[in-house]
């Protein structure tokens, strides 16, 4: 158990759906952040919240909207999808941004994109 | 931006050898450097890290070294077990800012 945990771990959509993925970290951390994972690709960061407050958004497209109501949940919300977004989805925490960079990960949401 | 590449990206060893990932950063301000472990159906989980004022570190049978003339770092594991198996992720940053990281090594350890 890392403190980091995501829902749903599988996720099957189609390209009209809409869907939310959520991580939760139990850590007392205030800062989180979203990954994308594809196959022979590095770690790709899409956004950062520190505090509650987006901190980086890395020119994501708009059919992902990320939400972090407190700073112990963070929300991905998907619409209108491409089979292009088919990855593994991480989320992670961190004490705070720009101080201690040790991210704990959760295990990630499986989207695939029909 | 910052740009990190990754060697090899799958390496088989036998038990008990050693193994040896290798790293090479652009962005000579970097200066954080840590080293994750993805096991199957698992998030990168932190194994050891390294910071720009040191040139080596070691945690049992982890080490890693760091060379910042040559903008280079590498994980070495000694006496390999099966259970190290897993894809292994370098990574770096600047100023402790968000982390950039390599594309992985899938490392295999066969008993």
């Amino acid at each position: 158990e890392t403190g980091v945990t995501q829902t749903p771990r599988h996720l099957v959509m189609g390209m009209t759906n809409k869907k939310s993925l959520k991580c939760e970290q139990h850590l007392g951390h205030n800062a989180m952040y979203w990954y994308k994972q594809s196959a022979k690709k590095p770690l790709e960061l899409m956004f950062v919240y520190s505090l509650e407050e987006r901190v980086e958004n890395n020119s994501v497209p708009s059919r992902f909207s990320p939400e972090c109501p407190n700073s112990s949940h963070l929300f991905l919300h998907l619409h209108t999808l491409q089979p292009e977004d088919s990855a593994l989805y991480l989320c992670a925490s961190s004490q705070d941004w720009g101080q201690d960079n040790i991210q704990y990960f959760g295990a990630g949401t499986r989207l695939s994109v029909l | 931006g910052e740009n990190v590449e990754q060697h090899p990206s799958t390496l088989s060893v036998q038990e008990g050898d050693s193994a040896v990932i290798k790293c090479t950063y652009s962005d000579s301000a970097s200066n954080y450097f840590p080293w994750y472990k993805q096991e199957l159906g698992k998030g990168p989980q932190l194994i050891i890290d390294i910071r720009s004022n040191v040139g080596e570190k070691k945690d049992q049978r982890i080490a890693v070294t760091l060379n910042k003339t040559a903008k280079h770092f590498s994980l070495h594991i000694t006496e390999t077990q099966p259970e190290d198996s897993a894809v292994y992720f370098c990574a770096a940053s600047i100023g402790y800012s968000t982390l950039t990281f390599g594309k992985g090594t899938m490392l295999l350890v066969s008993p």
